[in-house]
Protein backbone atom coordinates (compact mmCIF):
# COMPACT_ATOMS: atom_id res chain seq x y z
CA UNK A 1 0.00 0.00 0.00
CA UNK A 2 0.97 3.45 -0.19
CA UNK A 3 3.88 4.36 1.90
CA UNK A 4 3.32 7.51 4.61
CA UNK A 5 5.06 9.94 4.88
CA UNK A 6 7.35 10.38 2.04
CA UNK A 7 8.70 12.95 0.17
CA UNK A 8 10.96 13.13 -2.89
CA UNK A 9 14.81 15.04 -2.69
CA UNK A 10 14.82 18.24 -4.47
CA UNK A 11 18.05 19.94 -6.34
CA UNK A 12 18.15 22.78 -8.49
CA UNK A 13 20.90 23.82 -10.78
CA UNK A 14 21.39 27.00 -12.92
CA UNK A 15 21.43 26.32 -16.52
CA UNK A 16 24.70 25.31 -17.76
CA UNK A 17 26.00 23.87 -14.80
CA UNK A 18 26.57 19.96 -13.51
CA UNK A 19 24.17 18.54 -11.68
CA UNK A 20 25.22 15.48 -9.44
CA UNK A 21 22.92 13.52 -7.72
CA UNK A 22 23.14 10.54 -4.99
CA UNK A 23 21.35 7.06 -4.15
CA UNK A 24 22.53 4.76 -1.59
CA UNK A 25 21.24 1.49 -2.20
CA UNK A 26 20.66 -1.38 0.31
CA UNK A 27 21.90 -4.15 -0.85
CA UNK A 28 25.48 -5.35 -0.44
CA UNK A 29 24.88 -8.41 -3.39
CA UNK A 30 23.70 -5.77 -6.11
CA UNK A 31 25.25 -6.42 -8.77
CA UNK A 32 23.86 -3.67 -11.77
CA UNK A 33 22.91 -0.26 -11.49
CA UNK A 34 20.72 1.81 -13.55
CA UNK A 35 19.77 5.36 -13.51
CA UNK A 36 16.50 6.23 -15.09
CA UNK A 37 14.79 9.69 -15.49
CA UNK A 38 10.98 10.35 -15.10
CA UNK A 39 9.44 12.88 -17.10
CA UNK A 40 5.52 14.22 -15.20
CA UNK A 41 3.10 11.41 -16.75
CA UNK A 42 5.81 9.21 -18.42
CA UNK A 43 7.67 6.02 -17.98
CA UNK A 44 10.69 5.62 -16.64
CA UNK A 45 13.74 6.27 -19.72
CA UNK A 46 17.09 4.79 -19.48
CA UNK A 47 19.76 6.57 -19.05
CA UNK A 48 22.94 4.89 -18.15
CA UNK A 49 23.83 1.65 -16.20
CA UNK A 50 26.88 0.33 -14.51
CA UNK A 51 27.76 -3.38 -13.35
CA UNK A 52 29.72 -3.95 -10.32
CA UNK A 53 32.48 -4.57 -11.95
CA UNK A 54 33.42 -1.01 -12.57
CA UNK A 55 33.62 2.29 -10.92
CA UNK A 56 32.83 4.96 -13.32
CA UNK A 57 30.71 4.42 -16.63
CA UNK A 58 30.35 7.45 -19.29
CA UNK A 59 27.74 8.54 -21.13
CA UNK A 60 26.55 11.69 -23.77
CA UNK A 61 26.77 14.03 -21.17
CA UNK A 62 27.00 11.81 -18.32
CA UNK A 63 28.60 9.76 -15.83
CA UNK A 64 27.68 7.22 -13.39
CA UNK A 65 30.21 6.46 -10.66
CA UNK A 66 29.78 3.34 -8.43
CA UNK A 67 31.64 3.41 -4.67
CA UNK A 68 30.85 -0.34 -3.43
CA UNK A 69 32.49 0.34 -0.33
CA UNK A 70 30.07 2.55 0.96
CA UNK A 71 26.89 1.13 -1.14
CA UNK A 72 26.69 4.92 -3.31
CA UNK A 73 25.92 5.44 -6.79
CA UNK A 74 26.24 9.29 -8.30
CA UNK A 75 24.91 10.42 -11.30
CA UNK A 76 26.44 13.51 -12.87
CA UNK A 77 25.01 15.19 -15.83
CA UNK A 78 27.28 17.95 -17.55
CA UNK A 79 25.79 20.97 -18.75
CA UNK A 80 22.56 20.81 -17.38
CA UNK A 81 19.61 21.79 -19.81
CA UNK A 82 16.18 23.10 -18.95
CA UNK A 83 14.93 19.13 -20.79
CA UNK A 84 16.77 17.94 -17.77
CA UNK A 85 14.29 18.71 -15.62
CA UNK A 86 12.48 15.29 -14.34
CA UNK A 87 12.60 13.03 -12.06
CA UNK A 88 15.68 10.66 -11.27
CA UNK A 89 15.46 7.29 -10.10
CA UNK A 90 18.25 4.98 -9.30
CA UNK A 91 17.22 0.99 -9.39
CA UNK A 92 19.46 -1.70 -8.22
CA UNK A 93 19.30 -5.30 -9.32
CA UNK A 94 21.06 -8.40 -7.44
CA UNK A 95 21.04 -11.81 -9.14
CA UNK A 96 17.70 -13.78 -9.59
CA UNK A 97 16.21 -10.68 -7.83
CA UNK A 98 14.31 -7.89 -9.62
CA UNK A 99 14.95 -3.95 -9.68
CA UNK A 100 14.84 -2.27 -6.84
CA UNK A 101 14.18 1.11 -7.54
CA UNK A 102 15.03 4.05 -4.72
CA UNK A 103 13.32 7.00 -3.88
CA UNK A 104 13.99 9.71 -6.18
CA UNK A 105 15.35 13.23 -6.78
CA UNK A 106 13.61 15.82 -8.39
CA UNK A 107 15.94 17.92 -10.49
CA UNK A 108 15.13 21.29 -11.33
CA UNK A 109 16.96 23.27 -13.69
CA UNK A 110 16.59 27.32 -13.43
CA UNK A 111 16.82 29.57 -16.41
CA UNK B 1 15.70 0.66 -29.54
CA UNK B 2 13.60 -1.40 -27.44
CA UNK B 3 9.90 -0.39 -27.21
CA UNK B 4 7.11 -1.16 -24.74
CA UNK B 5 3.91 0.18 -25.74
CA UNK B 6 1.27 0.50 -23.04
CA UNK B 7 -2.56 1.11 -23.13
CA UNK B 8 -4.52 3.03 -21.98
CA UNK B 9 -2.35 5.91 -21.29
CA UNK B 10 -5.62 7.52 -18.85
CA UNK B 11 -8.76 5.50 -17.81
CA UNK B 12 -11.16 7.14 -15.40
CA UNK B 13 -13.89 3.97 -14.68
CA UNK B 14 -16.84 3.57 -11.85
CA UNK B 15 -16.37 2.05 -8.50
CA UNK B 16 -16.59 -1.25 -8.44
CA UNK B 17 -15.99 -1.80 -12.41
CA UNK B 18 -12.84 -3.95 -13.63
CA UNK B 19 -10.10 -1.88 -15.89
CA UNK B 20 -7.52 -3.88 -17.99
CA UNK B 21 -4.01 -2.42 -18.64
CA UNK B 22 -1.86 -4.00 -22.33
CA UNK B 23 1.65 -4.18 -22.29
CA UNK B 24 3.47 -4.66 -25.01
CA UNK B 25 7.04 -5.06 -26.48
CA UNK B 26 7.01 -4.20 -30.23
CA UNK B 27 10.40 -5.06 -31.53
CA UNK B 28 11.40 -7.79 -28.80
CA UNK B 29 10.25 -10.59 -27.52
CA UNK B 30 9.96 -10.69 -22.95
CA UNK B 31 9.64 -13.71 -20.97
CA UNK B 32 9.07 -11.79 -17.91
CA UNK B 33 7.29 -8.64 -17.75
CA UNK B 34 6.62 -6.46 -14.50
CA UNK B 35 4.06 -4.33 -13.58
CA UNK B 36 5.00 -1.27 -11.44
CA UNK B 37 2.20 0.87 -9.27
CA UNK B 38 3.56 4.63 -8.62
CA UNK B 39 1.87 7.48 -6.12
CA UNK B 40 2.17 10.94 -6.75
CA UNK B 41 5.67 12.31 -5.90
CA UNK B 42 6.88 8.58 -4.66
CA UNK B 43 9.24 5.76 -6.49
CA UNK B 44 8.11 2.90 -8.07
CA UNK B 45 6.93 -0.19 -6.61
CA UNK B 46 6.91 -3.60 -7.87
CA UNK B 47 3.48 -5.19 -7.96
CA UNK B 48 4.13 -8.62 -9.92
CA UNK B 49 6.29 -10.60 -11.80
CA UNK B 50 4.52 -11.62 -15.08
CA UNK B 51 5.82 -14.93 -16.39
CA UNK B 52 4.81 -15.87 -19.82
CA UNK B 53 2.80 -19.22 -20.13
CA UNK B 54 2.50 -19.53 -16.34
CA UNK B 55 1.25 -17.94 -13.16
CA UNK B 56 2.38 -14.23 -12.00
CA UNK B 57 4.56 -14.13 -8.86
CA UNK B 58 2.89 -11.40 -6.29
CA UNK B 59 4.94 -9.37 -3.83
CA UNK B 60 4.02 -9.14 -0.66
CA UNK B 61 0.97 -7.09 0.46
CA UNK B 62 -0.43 -7.39 -3.29
CA UNK B 63 -3.55 -9.06 -3.69
CA UNK B 64 -3.75 -11.41 -6.48
CA UNK B 65 -7.16 -11.78 -6.76
CA UNK B 66 -7.52 -8.02 -7.41
CA UNK B 67 -4.86 -7.40 -9.56
CA UNK B 68 -5.20 -10.54 -12.30
CA UNK B 69 -2.19 -10.75 -14.59
CA UNK B 70 -1.97 -12.61 -17.65
CA UNK B 71 0.63 -13.25 -20.08
CA UNK B 72 -0.32 -15.17 -22.95
CA UNK B 73 2.42 -14.65 -25.38
CA UNK B 74 6.24 -13.44 -25.46
CA UNK B 75 4.92 -10.15 -26.12
CA UNK B 76 1.82 -9.09 -24.40
CA UNK B 77 1.51 -9.13 -20.72
CA UNK B 78 -2.14 -7.49 -19.27
CA UNK B 79 -3.16 -6.38 -15.97
CA UNK B 80 -6.68 -5.84 -14.97
CA UNK B 81 -7.60 -4.25 -11.81
CA UNK B 82 -11.02 -6.13 -10.60
CA UNK B 83 -13.74 -4.31 -8.52
CA UNK B 84 -11.72 -1.22 -8.66
CA UNK B 85 -11.87 1.42 -5.53
CA UNK B 86 -10.59 5.12 -5.12
CA UNK B 87 -7.88 3.70 -3.26
CA UNK B 88 -6.35 2.08 -6.65
CA UNK B 89 -6.18 4.91 -8.07
CA UNK B 90 -2.83 5.42 -9.34
CA UNK B 91 -0.25 5.32 -11.69
CA UNK B 92 0.74 1.75 -13.43
CA UNK B 93 3.78 1.29 -15.18
CA UNK B 94 4.87 -2.08 -17.01
CA UNK B 95 8.22 -3.20 -17.69
CA UNK B 96 9.80 -5.92 -19.94
CA UNK B 97 12.94 -7.93 -19.72
CA UNK B 98 14.31 -8.34 -23.53
CA UNK B 99 14.92 -12.16 -23.06
CA UNK B 100 17.94 -11.77 -25.92
CA UNK B 101 19.69 -9.73 -22.98
CA UNK B 102 19.32 -11.78 -19.89
CA UNK B 103 18.64 -10.18 -16.80
CA UNK B 104 20.19 -6.89 -18.26
CA UNK B 105 17.46 -5.62 -20.62
CA UNK B 106 15.02 -3.75 -19.48
CA UNK B 107 12.05 -1.42 -21.15
CA UNK B 108 9.38 0.83 -19.33
CA UNK B 109 6.14 1.58 -20.68
CA UNK B 110 4.86 4.93 -20.48
CA UNK B 111 2.51 4.02 -17.52
CA UNK B 112 -1.16 4.11 -17.43
CA UNK B 113 -2.82 6.84 -14.92
CA UNK B 114 -5.79 5.24 -13.42
CA UNK B 115 -8.59 7.44 -12.01
CA UNK B 116 -11.39 5.65 -10.14
CA UNK B 117 -14.47 7.94 -9.45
Amino acid sequence: GESVGLHLPTLSVQEGDNSIINCAYSNSASDYFIWYKQESGKGPQFIIDIRSNMDKRQGQRVTVLLNKTVKHLSLQIAATQPGDSAVYFCAEKASARQLTFGSGTQLTVLP
Amino acid sequence: GAVVSQHPSRVICKSGTSVKIECRSLDFQATTMFWYRQFPKQSLMLMATSNEGSKATYEQGVEKDKFLINHASLTLSTLTVTSAHPEDSSFYICSARDTARGNYGYTFGSGTRLTVV
